[in-house]
């Protein structure tokens, strides 16, 4: 079945630097590929999503590019903030139905 | 526009016990997606409502139900509460009709079974 592999955390980096959070997937067909966001304490927030191969999601300075030739959807931001400090959710949505497949989630601790 | 809502925000039940967690859509959306999401894990989904009727289902038990009301609210009803039942239950909304495919999701509800 469909699945989603992120990079394990915790990450830790210190401000300004540069992050990458690695996300693969298996899927049937090409699906559609999300980033959400998990601030402590609050619910998940979408940050950016890509619907279709080469397609490239960007929000708050993060982006990801939708790479059918590697099934990856790897989260980059050129220089990190302390209030980027979160858990970051990779998933794909099936094309079957709705449903969203998700990451184990990465843990990002930005230090000042 | 008003976003999705959940209630409660936290609930503290004993084995063996029913709960009810309820949620509300985002304006125009029609969709209603349950997720549940253990300490340190990513969300499971448990299943999907459209136009009040089941739309797909993840693998949990008959004891975890659900409804969807005319005003495309849902609920999330569990029986016989489990220990391990203990997590954040999360809500999400989006519309097929319009096709808008990114579910937007609300606070959750932290259940905490003894």
């Amino acid at each position: 079945g469909d699945s989603v592999t992120q990079m394990e955390g915790p990450v830790t980096l210190s401000e300004e630097a540069f992050l990458t959070i690695n996300c693969t997937y298996t899927a049937t067909g090409y699906p559609s590929l999300f980033w959400y966001v998990q601030y402590p304490g609050e619910g998940l927030q979408l940050l950016l999503k890509a619907t279709k191969a080469d397609d490239k999601g960007s929000n708050k300075g993060f982006e990801a590019t939708y790479r059918k030739e590697t099934t990856s959807f790897h989260l980059e931001k050129g220089s990190v903030q302390v209030s980027d400090s979160a858990v970051y959710f990779c998933a794909l949505r099936s094309i079957s139905n709705y449903q969203l497949i998700w990451g184990a989630g990465t843990k990002l601790i930005i230090k000042p | 526009e008003t976003g999705v809502t959940q209630s409660p925000t936290h609930l503290i039940k004993t084995r063996g016990q029913q709960v009810t967690l309820r949620c509300s859509s985002q304006s125009g959306h029609n969709t209603v997606s349950w997720y549940q999401q253990a300490l340190g894990q990513g969300p499971q989904f448990i299943f999907q409502y459209y136009r009040e009727e089941e739309n797909g289902r993840g693998n949990f038990p008959p004891r975890f139900s659900g409804l969807q009301f005319p005003n495309y609210s849902s609920e999330l009803n569990v029986n016989a509460l489990e220990l391990d039942d203990s997590a954040l239950y999360l809500c999400a909304s989006s519309s097929k009709d319009l096709l808008q495919e990114t579910q937007y999701f609300g606070p959750g509800t932290r259940l905490l079974v003894l």
